[in-house]
């Protein structure tokens, strides 16, 4: 069974402040994914990560940043958290496999900034 | 731009009803498709997938999709849904063999008892 776990369930940080986000999966995936997800709007993809050291934006990338150094860890970093950064995020992950890539999630991290 | 939309953004059902949630992905090639679940206070899961063959798709808990090309369509249907069937259901599309898949703003759907 896939298991990708995030650091935190609910997160509550101040604005301006440094915010890391931790996914770690266990499945040796080779693509991992950060999306936020807010109401009306669904799975916002942030950025993903094809392999180590490897990032590519995807259609919200601003203000966001990503870390892969280990093929099971994905962070995604806030360099100074506002207010509309309030959201909740999602890690994936998935196998590459001939483009047919389910992603398997994480429970997500809720964060507020407040 | 590739688009996934899912045009019922809150259905509600009582119990035995039949279900069918609408999903249309914008043409682009090749693609795959996927209808995701996230019940309440739980991490978000898939129901199931078509990638190629036969249209008619079978998932978990009783669900089935049908792929209809023709309508750049993959509806999600269960002929009888149950209290535990509420949830949020998100559609998505994954084009040729890039890494990304791209969701629709999902539907809520909310069973009465």
């Amino acid at each position: 069974d896939v298991k990708v776990t995030q650091s935190s369930r609910y997160l509550v940080k101040r604005t301006g402040e440094k915010v890391f986000l931790e996914c770690v999966q266990d499945m040796d995936h080779e693509n991992m994914f950060w999306y936020r997800q807010d109401p009306g709007l669904g799975l916002r993809l942030i950025y993903f990560s094809y392999d180590v050291k490897m990032k590519e934006k995807g259609d919200i990338p601003e203000g966001y940043s990503v870390s892969r150094e280990k093929k099971e860890r994905f962070s995604l970093i806030l360099e100074s958290a506002s207010t509309n950064q309030t959201s909740m995020y999602l890690c994936a992950s998935s196998l590459w496999d001939r483009g047919r890539n389910e992603q398997y999630f994480g429970p997500g991290t809720r964060l507020t900034v407040t | 731009a590739q688009s996934v939309s899912q045009h019922n953004h809150h259905v509600i059902l009582s119990e035995a009803a039949s279900l069918e949630l609408g999903c249309n992905y914008s043409y682009g090639g090749t693609v795959n498709l996927f209808w995701y679940v996230q019940y309440p206070g739980q991490h978000l899961q898939l129901l199931l997938k078509y990638f190629s063959g036969d249209p008619l798709v079978k998932g978990i808990k009783g669900f089935e999709a049908e792929f209809i090309k023709s309508k750049f369509s993959f509806n999600l249907r269960k002929p009888s849904v149950q209290w535990s069937d509420t949830a949020e259901y998100f559609c998505a599309a994954q084009y040729s063999s890039a890494s990304k898949i791209i969701f629709g703003s999902g539907t809520r759907l909310s069973i009465r008892p």
